[in-house]
């Protein structure tokens, strides 16, 4: 069965470090998403892409976290400089191209990486 | 943007009996709601989905049902077995991004 693969599982950091998560959906999947899950919290969207194009980073620290796409398969997630308050999840997920109507249809996501910043 | 809300966030049953857990959505435009189940340590799985066309859905032991008027939904899970104790989210889309609720911790007891 294809999964969303996601890498790595476990990251400790130091604060003031660079951190980065690597996320590979499922084949033929066009729209990718980042979401941080904090703990005893849902998932909240960080980045959402569709093929290579970012549709939406409203969410997004954008002076410590980047994010890209550029073949329009896998993604790469990143943090500088990790602070504190960014220990948390990093669940990656994937699903067939969002169309208009029914929403975002199934999301598959991955087994997330769990960040600990020190 | 959609706010979901979702209750219990803890929800401890005997085994063999019903489960119920209830999320309301502030975007009277959304017509997609998911469930998801996280079992620890892994990614949400989506277990069931509702649009908006329709009031209720069953799948085996789970049941989703949407009061549009309303503005709410809920999971029900029939006949609990241990393999049901997981984080269960509800989740709303505005367009095209999908908003989660703050989960309910399911604990079924032997």
């Amino acid at each position: 069965e294809a999964e969303v693969a996601q890498s790595p599982r476990y990251k400790i950091t130091e604060k003031s470090q660079a951190v980065a998560f690597w996320c590979d959906p499922i084949s033929g999947h066009a729209t990718l998403y980042w979401y941080r899950q904090i703990l005893g919290q849902g998932p909240e969207l960080l980045v959402q892409f569709q093929d290579e194009s970012v549709v939406d980073d409203s969410q997004l620290p954008k002076d410590r976290f980047s994010a890209e796409r550029l073949k329009g398969v896998d993604s790469t997630l990143k943090i500088q400089p990790a602070e504190l308050g960014d220990s948390a999840m990093y669940l990656c997920a994937s699903s067939f191209r969002v169309g208009t109507g029914w929403g975002t249809g199934e999301l598959f996501f991955g087994e997330g990486s769990r960040l600990t910043v020190l | 943007g959609e706010n979901v809300e979702q209750h219990p966030s803890t929800l401890s049953v005997q085994e063999g009996d019903s489960a119920v857990i209830k999320c309301t959505y502030s975007d009277s435009a959304s017509n997609y709601f998911p469930w998801y189940k996280q079992e620890l340590g892994k990614g949400p799985q989506l277990i069931i989905d509702i649009r908006s066309n329709v009031g209720e859905k069953k799948d085996q032991r789970i049941a989703v049902t949407l009061n549009k008027t309303a503005k709410h939904f809920s999971l029900h899970i029939t006949e609990t077995q241990p393999e049901d104790s997981a984080v269960y989210f509800c989740a709303a889309p505005n367009d095209y991004k999908l908003s989660f609720g703050a989960g309910t911790t399911v604990t079924v007891r032997a």
